[in-house]
């Protein structure tokens, strides 16, 4: 199956920094590379997605890159807010599962 | 319109016994998964139904964990002979078809004595 690597663990920035979180993936066959946001004792919620035969995708202050050659992806935040602390997760799809990253615990400092 | 809505919210019980987390997707969805989240983990797939079949079961973890999804709807995640290793919260996620993205359950929380 599928194997998700993503790093940093931990990010701390200070409000209105950029924050960047990548993340590697082992299956050439992955084409579905979701991020999903966790808040503490809530389920993960979709911010954005991208699909393998896109290169970048962009939301507001949220963008995803994609390098399917080098199998990483990474999630860009600018202007952080305090609101923006949480763990966030990368997950790819291979032919069947859908796999997680270990997670980044983001904390943006006011 | 309603999510993923999993049953029990809480689960408590002792080492050794049988237990079952259900999992209702969202209406029309035809995929769904089972993961398990352990405290400062990233979700860990466990298995992948698309209809009725579970097309992926890698990720169970040994034969004390099954589970079902017999009408290609609701779906089961059965743990027999519970240990205390298998305290973790289990979420449940559903999706409309391969390349769309998963909405996740809140999740049950279970705690093996």
């Amino acid at each position: 199956g599928e194997n998700v690597e993503q790093h940093p663990s931990t990010l701390s920035v200070q409000e209105g920094d950029s924050a960047v979180i990548k993340c590697t993936y082992s299956d050439s066959a992955s084409n579905y590379f979701p991020w999903y946001k966790q808040e503490l004792g809530k389920r993960p919620q979709l911010i954005i997605d991208i699909r393998s035969n896109v290169g970048e995708k962009k939301d507001q202050r949220i963008a995803v890159t994609l390098n399917k050659t080098a199998k990483h992806f990474s999630l860009h935040i600018t202007e952080t807010q305090p609101e923006d602390s949480a763990v966030y997760f990368c997950a790819a799809r291979g032919n069947n599962d859908m796999r997680f990253g270990a997670g980044t615990r983001l904390t943006v400092k006011p | 319109g309603a999510g993923v809505s999993q049953t029990p919210s809480n689960k408590v019980t002792e080492k050794g016994k049988y237990v079952e987390l259900r999992c209702d997707p969202i209406s029309g969805h035809t995929a769904l998964y089972w993961y398990r989240q352990s405290l400062g983990q990233g979700p860990e797939f466990l298995i992948y139904f698309q209809g009725t079949g579970a097309a992926d079961d890698s990720g169970l973890p040994n034969d004390r964990f099954f589970a079902v999804r017999p009408e290609g709807s609701v779906s089961t995640l059965k743990i027999q002979r519970t240990e205390r290793g298998d305290s973790a919260v289990y979420l449940c996620a559903s999706s409309l078809g391969f390349l769309s993205p998963l909405h996740f359950g809140n999740g049950t929380r279970l705690t093996v004595t």
